[in-house]
C-alpha cells in the first residue's frame, strides 16, 4: 500500500466514450501527476499540480483533460481518445515538486484500452 | 532531451547475484532514482543517489559515477520475488524525472 488510491484498476471505452480516472493521496502532499506507462517505453509525463494549481502540461493533447479540486484528489477527464492511447495511466504524489531526495509514491494505475 | 538506457530483459537463478545497469545523458543532475514495479502493481521506490558511490540497503545496493552517467542496481541473494521490472530514473535540471523502460528480471528456481 503506498498511499495513492487510484480508480478504476481496468477500463474499456470506445473512441467516443467519456471517463474518468481519480486518484486519491492519503499522504498529505502537495505535488499529483499524472504519468502514462506503454509497454517497452519509458514513463511519460503528462501532468504536474501543485498546490492544486497546474504547473506542467507536456504537450498532452486535449482529449485528456485533468482536474485538481483539493490537493488530495486528481482527475483525468477522457474523450474522444484514439487506440494509441491505450496503456496503463499512473497517478503520483510528493511532498513538494521534487527537489533534492523527494521521491514519488504511485498509485497501481488504471489499465486503459481504447477500442 | 533527457536520454536514459537501460536493458530490456535479464535472467538469473534464485540465489545468484544480477546487475542492472543505467546511463543517462541529461540536462543536468540532480539525483538518481531506482523503482521496483511488479507486474499490475505500483512502482515503488528502492534507492536515491546524489553522490558518487555505492549506497547498500540490505540485499539492494545502487552505485552512481556523475563523470561516466552511469549508475547500476546490484540486487543479492536473489529470491523468486525479486522478478519484477526495476525503473531508472534521473531528474535533471528542471526537477523533473525522466524515466528508462525499465528492465524486466525473471528470477529462475
Amino acid at each position: 500500500e503506498t498511499g495513492v488510491t487510484q480508480t478504476p484498476r481496468h477500463l474499456v471505452m470506445g473512441m467516443t466514450n467519456k471517463k474518468s480516472l481519480k486518484c486519491e493521496q492519503h499522504l498529505g502532499h502537495n505535488a499529483m501527476y499524472w504519468y502514462k506507462q506503454s509497454a517497452k517505453k519509458p514513463l511519460e509525463l503528462m501532468f504536474v499540480y501543485s498546490l492544486e494549481e497546474r504547473v506542467e502540461n507536456n504537450s498532452v493533447p486535449s482529449r485528456f483533460s485533468p482536474e485538481c479540486p483539493n490537493s488530495s484528489h486528481l482527475f483525468l477527464h477522457l474523450h474522444t481518445l484514439q487506440p494509441e492511447d491505450s496503456a496503463l495511466y499512473l497517478c503520483a504524489s510528493s511532498q513538494g515538486r521534487g527537489t533534492g531526495d523527494e521521491k514519488l509514491f504511485f498509485g497501481s494505475g488504471t489499465q486503459l484500452s481504447v477500442l | 532531451g533527457q536520454n536514459i538506457d537501460q536493458p530490456t530483459e535479464m535472467t538469473a537463478t534464485e540465489g545468484a547475484i544480477v546487475q542492472i545497469n543505467c546511463t543517462y545523458q541529461t540536462s543536468g543532475f540532480n539525483g538518481l532514482f531506482w523503482y521496483q514495479q511488479h507486474a499490475g502493481e505500483a512502482p515503488t521506490f528502492l534507492s536515491y543517489n546524489v553522490l558518487d558511490g555505492l549506497e547498500e540497503k540490505g540485499r539492494f545496493s545502487s552505485f552512481l559515477s556523475r563523470s561516466k552517467g552511469y549508475s547500476y542496481l546490484l540486487l543479492k541473494e536473489l529470491q523468486m520475488k525479486d522478478s519484477a521490472s526495476y525503473l531508472c530514473a534521473v531528474r535533471g535540471d528542471d526537477y523533473k524525472l525522466s524515466f528508462g523502460a525499465g528492465t524486466t528480471v525473471t528470477v529462475r528456481a
